[in-house]
């Protein structure tokens, strides 16, 4: 069984660094076919990706946000870290962490988010 | 970067009816599009991918169609439990964007 479960600060103060984690059971991070995203949704807001990383270490971010983004992963640990510089109350949200299913389709790969987590309430206020 | 657009924001329909979202990419994306359902509180769920495909235990009322910048999601027959929002998102291996939200609620 395929689970993600996203962890870190409730609240965060602007200005600061947020750091999260996305445990993973029922796959590798080692698997070619797999990665994993961040993905986040502010109240009543449409979702957001941020940022994605495969097994070779490929990463890729949000265009806007590149500069204030780093992922990472340990594999060993089944972990997927995200970190975040110079957080703002616009970047309160809910943040998702997904595995990126790497599918052989009509036009050769495809990436689609088949499992998610619960989510975190990230809050940022002084 | 690519954006995203869909349409319509938000709908009304009652249950039986057939409704259909459309995803607009502002870039020929071939088929690198996906949908999910968002239910409240709940994290969204994978419908389809690669424009067309369901996937795996996705009622068959649902199907997707397009290629290149126009995209569509497709209800038969809308079910009480398909009442949430669906987002299209297009991902090659660079970038994942999300499409705005369509929210399907009851007439």
């Amino acid at each position: 069984q395929v689970t993600l479960k996203e962890s870190g600060p409730v609240l965060v103060k602007p200005t600061e660094t947020l750091t999260l984690t996305c445990t993973v059971s029922g796959f590798s991070l080692s698997n070619v076919r797999m990665g994993v995203s961040w993905i986040r949704q502010p109240p009543g807001k449409a979702l957001e990706w941020l940022a994605h990383i495969f097994s070779n270490d490929e990463k890729s971010y949000s265009t806007s946000l590149e500069s204030r983004l780093d992922i990472s992963k340990d594999t060993s640990k089944s972990q997927v870290f995200l970190t975040m510089t110079n957080m703002d109350p616009a970047d309160t949200a809910t943040y998702y962490c997904a595995r990126i299913f790497v599918s052989y389709c009509s036009i050769g790969n495809c990436y689609s988010a088949d499992h998610w987590g619960q989510g975190a309430l990230v809050s940022v206020s002084s | 970067d690519i954006q995203m657009t869909q349409s319509p924001a938000s709908l009304s329909a009652s249950v039986g009816d057939r409704v259909t979202i459309t995803c607009q990419a502002s870039q020929d994306i071939s088929r690198y599009l996906n949908w999910y359902q968002q239910r409240p509180g709940k994290a969204p769920k994978l419908l389809i991918y690669d424009a067309s495909i369901l996937e795996t235990g996705v009622p068959s009322r649902f199907s997707g169609s397009g290629s290149g910048t126009d995209f569509t999601l497709t209800i038969s027959s809308l079910q009480p439990e398909d009442f949430a929002t669906y987002y299209c998102q297009q991902y090659d291996h660079l970038q994942g964007t999300f499409g705005g939200g369509t929210k399907v609620d009851i007439k």
